[in-house]
This record gives C-alpha cells, sequence and structure tokens, in this order.
C-alpha cells in the first residue's frame, strides 16, 4: 500500500519570503504521480502543482516549484515570495499510474504573516 | 468551463437517516471520485466512477454507495446514518484516461452533519 506523510503539521512565513513544505511517501512502484493541493478556509480543493515520477525536471507553476527527490521519495513544495492568500491547507498526494485513487497526506497549515 | 458542482453544499441528518449527494462534473469530463474528509481520518477515497460502472473502490462499509449516470453526474448515498459519518464529502472529476495521466479537480463540498 502506498503512504503519503506530511510531518510538519502546521508552518508561518513573513509575507514576500520563500517557504518549503515537505512531504515524503512510500510505494514499490515505479509508475506514478505526485501532486500538491491547496485547501483555503472555504475548503475548496484547488491544485498547485502535479509532477510525473517518469520526470526528472522539477516541476514549476509560478510562484510554486516542487523538489522531487524519487530515490529518497521526497516531494517538498517551495513557495516563493509568499501571498497572504497563500493562507490554507496544503496537502501532498499520489496516484498510481494505473489507478485512479488520490492518496493524502495528513496535510499542513501554513499561515502567512502580514 | 463551469467547475465541477456539488449539491446540497449543507446537510443536517439524524442518525439512521440515508442521504443523497450529488456530484456535476466539468463538462467533457467522464470521471468521478468521492472522497470523505474528517479531522480524524483525513482525506479518505470513497468510489470512483467511469462510464456508469464503478472502477475503484476504498475501505468503506456497504453503507456508502454510488452511482453515474449516462451524463456522468454521479450520486453518492449513504445510508444508516451513524454520527461518524459527518464529514465534508468532496467530489473529483477528470477526463476518465486510465491512471494518474490526468488531474482530479474538486467540487467545493458537501458539509454533512449527523446528529
Amino acid at each position: 500500500a502506498q503512504t503519503v506523510t506530511q510531518s510538519q503539521p502546521e508552518m508561518s512565513v513573513q509575507e514576500a519570503e520563500t517557504v518549503t513544505l515537505s512531504c515524503t511517501y512510500d510505494t514499490s512502484e515505479s509508475n506514478y504521480y505526485l501532486f500538491w493541493y491547496k485547501q483555503p478556509p472555504s475548503r475548496q480543493m484547488i491544485l498547485v502543482i502535479r509532477q510525473e515520477a517518469y520526470k526528472q525536471q522539477n516541476a514549476t507553476e509560478n510562484r510554486f516549484s516542487v523538489n522531487f527527490q524519487k530515490a529518497a521519495k521526497s516531494f517538498s513544495l517551495k513557495i516563493s515570495d509568499s501571498q497572504l492568500g497563500d493562507t490554507a491547507m496544503y496537502f501532498c498526494a499520489f496516484m498510481l499510474g494505473a489507478n485512479s485513487k488520490l492518496t493524502f497526506g495528513k496535510g499542513i497549515t501554513l499561515s502567512v504573516r502580514p | 468551463k463551469a467547475g465541477v458542482t456539488q449539491t446540497p453544499r449543507y446537510l443536517i441528518k439524524t442518525r439512521g437517516q440515508q442521504v443523497t449527494l450529488s456530484c456535476s462534473p466539468i463538462s467533457g469530463h467522464r470521471s468521478v471520485s468521492w472522497y470523505q474528509q474528517t479531522p480524524g481520518q483525513g482525506l479518505q477515497f470513497l468510489f470512483e466512477y467511469f462510464s456508469e460502472t464503478q472502477r475503484n473502490k476504498g475501505n468503506f462499509p456497504g453503507r456508502f454507495s454510488g452511482r453515474q449516470f449516462s451524463n456522468s453526474r454521479s450520486e453518492m448515498n449513504v445510508s444508516t446514518l451513524e454520527l461518524g459519518d459527518s464529514a465534508l464529502y468532496l467530489c473529483a472529476s477528470s477526463l476518465g484516461g486510465t491512471g494518474g495521466q490526468e488531474t482530479q479537480y474538486f467540487g467545493p463540498g458537501t458539509r454533512l452533519l449527523v446528529l
């Protein structure tokens, strides 16, 4: 079975600074996908970024980038130039290549201070 | 394109009752997945429907069931409600190809409170 671990329950960052959210996962499969989702107080789950395991290049979406370390089974999210609107719960998620089930970590609450 | 919609947004039920939740996917999406979110258990996969057939199933009791219609809209039913079924129920849609090639897009959720 696949597992996703987010060991930091909460983090806080000053507006305009950079913050990194950690995630590790465990799988014996080689074909899989990794995601970061954001859930603001409205509870709407929003995709932040995705990474295909077969791609060596780290995914980037504007201020959001990942550090994907396949051998270490690590998938961290870096948020640059943090904005107040980034305040939310962030979930790391895993999906096997031949499946449509997302396995989520417990999430981390990120607070951006003005 | 309109996003994933879920109705109703809020529900209050009593123990023993049953409830039906509805999810309309993004136009053109043929796969609908359901997740339960609780403070204690986090986000857990319930099941996935594709072309009116259940394609994947999570580890939930038989009281949780679902179906999908020919227009890809999906319903989830919970019978004999228990207090522990209080949760945010999220549905997500994707185009429906096999596996994780496609991203799942989530609806706003239905918050169910069982008294």
